[in-house]
């Protein structure tokens, strides 16, 4: 166990629909960062919260949002999907606003749209 | 940009052969670099560091040389293990700007060790 908490594990939804993929970081960590890992595109940040505020932004796109909230979990809200959404969605904590020290990744949530 | 570039794989060796997996990078300033390993339906796991030139991360048997003047980041075991079969990848984070606090990462390099 990493100690970062993602759920659900697996998820299957319609093209159109919205879902939620939530993620409590390791104890300690004030940085949450959410990353998609598809077979086409690897592994994409996508976008980096500090504390509850938005540090980086990556290659996330519209559709997509995320925020953290004050007792440091995280959601990420993917909205109108596509079939090209399937993807394993991993996040990761870090103690400080950078990986420095490197990330501690969770398990992921994987995403099939049909 | 920054980028990362593993070498092709899958790559496939006999237990207790050596491994070498190539990586290099591009990336301004001075980025920390890192190898993740990732098993079958697990998250990454960080297995090595490294945060400044020359500079030798190592762990379980493992060992990478941060090595600026090649812009490479090589990761080496002596005897491989079957249990050593996973997914690796290099990355590296920014040293500031709009880079800071993104990992950028390789392709990955499939590691298979037969018996």
């Amino acid at each position: 166990d990493s100690g970062v908490t993602q759920t659900p594990k697996h998820l299957i939804t319609a093209t159109g629909q919205r879902v939620t993929l939530r993620c409590s970081p390791r104890s300690g960590d004030l940085s949450v960062y959410w990353y998609q890992q598809s077979l086409d595109q690897g592994l994409q940040f996508l976008i980096q919260y500090y504390n509850g505020e938005e540090r980086a932004k990556g290659n996330i796109l519209e559709r997509f949002s995320a925020q953290q909230f004050p007792d440091l979990h995280s959601e990420l809200n993917l909205s109108s999907l596509e079939l090209g959404d399937s993807a394993l969605y991993f996040c990761a904590s870090s103690v400080g606003q950078g990986p420095y020290y490197g990330y501690t990744f969770g398990s992921g949530t994987r995403l099939t749209v049909v | 940009g920054d980028s990362v570039t593993q070498m092709e794989g899958p790559v496939t060796l006999s237990e207790e052969a050596f491994l070498t997996i190539n990586c290099t990078y591009t990336a301004t300033g001075y980025p920390s670099l890192f190898w993740y390993v990732q098993y079958p339906g697990e998250g990454l796991q960080l297995l090595l560091k490294a945060t400044k030139a020359d500079d030798k991360g190592s762990n379980k048997g493992f060992e990478a040389t941060y090595r600026k003047e090649t812009t490479s980041f090589h990761l080496e075991k002596g005897s491989v293990q079957v249990s050593d079969s996973a997914v690796y990848f290099c990355a590296l984070t920014g040293a500031g700007g709009t880079s800071y606090g993104k990992l950028t990462f390789g392709q990955g390099t499939i590691l298979t060790v037969h018996p």
